[in-house]
């Protein structure tokens, strides 16, 4: 089955620094890529997820960028702030034959701090 | 909108018991799925559950079980509770058709 694996596992930033976390996944027929953000006590948040047709996508200060060939992504913090102070997951989605369709395989999690 | 609700929030039990969660979708999504996490292991896929039918099982044993009624609600079961069961259990949904899947708030459940 799948297999994600995220880098780091912790990131500590300073206020207005970029933070760069990486996933690389097994399986290619993985087509969509999610990231999720956790805070204490919630559950994980959507923060921006791309297709694997599409090699980037940006929404305001996050990015993602996905490499196929290398079966890699890639999400992009940039101004960061103490509010980005988080659990960042990032996850794929293996299609089999439409049996999968509910499944994300997770990364095992970045925690990131920023400080002021 | 609403989001996706679970209850309870919390909950202790002791081994041996079994536990009954109870998970509410966001309106309009008929897609339900189930997660576990733990600080060892992650986040990790329980079951899949459309239109009251389970589509996908991940690696858990008989003990994990869950269901799916008409109007989308699911309830996950965990019977003969073991000390390696306490975790944040999380119910996130989904439009049929569509890959994003939003999260509930979870469970937390203490075994003692």
């Amino acid at each position: 089955g799948e297999n994600v694996e995220q880098h780091p596992s912790t990131l500590s930033v300073q206020e207005g620094d970029s933070a760069v976390i990486k996933c690389t996944y097994s399986d290619s027929a993985s087509n969509y890529f999610p990231w999720y953000k956790q805070e204490l006590g919630k559950g994980p948040q959507l923060i921006i997820d791309i297709r694997s047709n599409v090699g980037e996508k940006k929404d305001q200060r996050i990015a993602v960028t996905l490499n196929k060939t290398a079966k890699h992504f890639s999400l992009h913090i940039t101004e960061t702030q103490p509010e980005d102070s988080a659990v960042y997951f990032c996850a794929g989605h293996p299609v089999a034959g439409g049996t999968s369709y509910g499944k994300l395989t997770f990364g095992q999690g970045t925690i990131l701090t920023v400080h002021p | 909108k609403a989001g996706v609700t679970q209850t309870p929030r919390y909950l202790i039990k002791t081994r041996g018991q079994q536990v009954t969660l109870s998970c509410s979708p966001i309106s309009g999504h008929r897609s339900v799925s189930w997660y576990q996490q733990t600080p060892g292991q992650g986040l990790q896929f329980l079951f899949e559950y459309f239109s009251e039918t389970q589509r996908n099982k991940g690696n858990f044993p008989g003990r994990f079980s869950g269901r799916q009624f008409s109007n989308s609600r699911s309830e996950m079961n965990v019977s003969t509770l073991e000390l390696g069961d306490s975790a944040l259990y999380l119910c996130a949904s989904f439009r049929q058709g569509q890959e994003t899947q939003y999260f509930g708030p979870g469970t937390r459940l203490l075994v003692l």
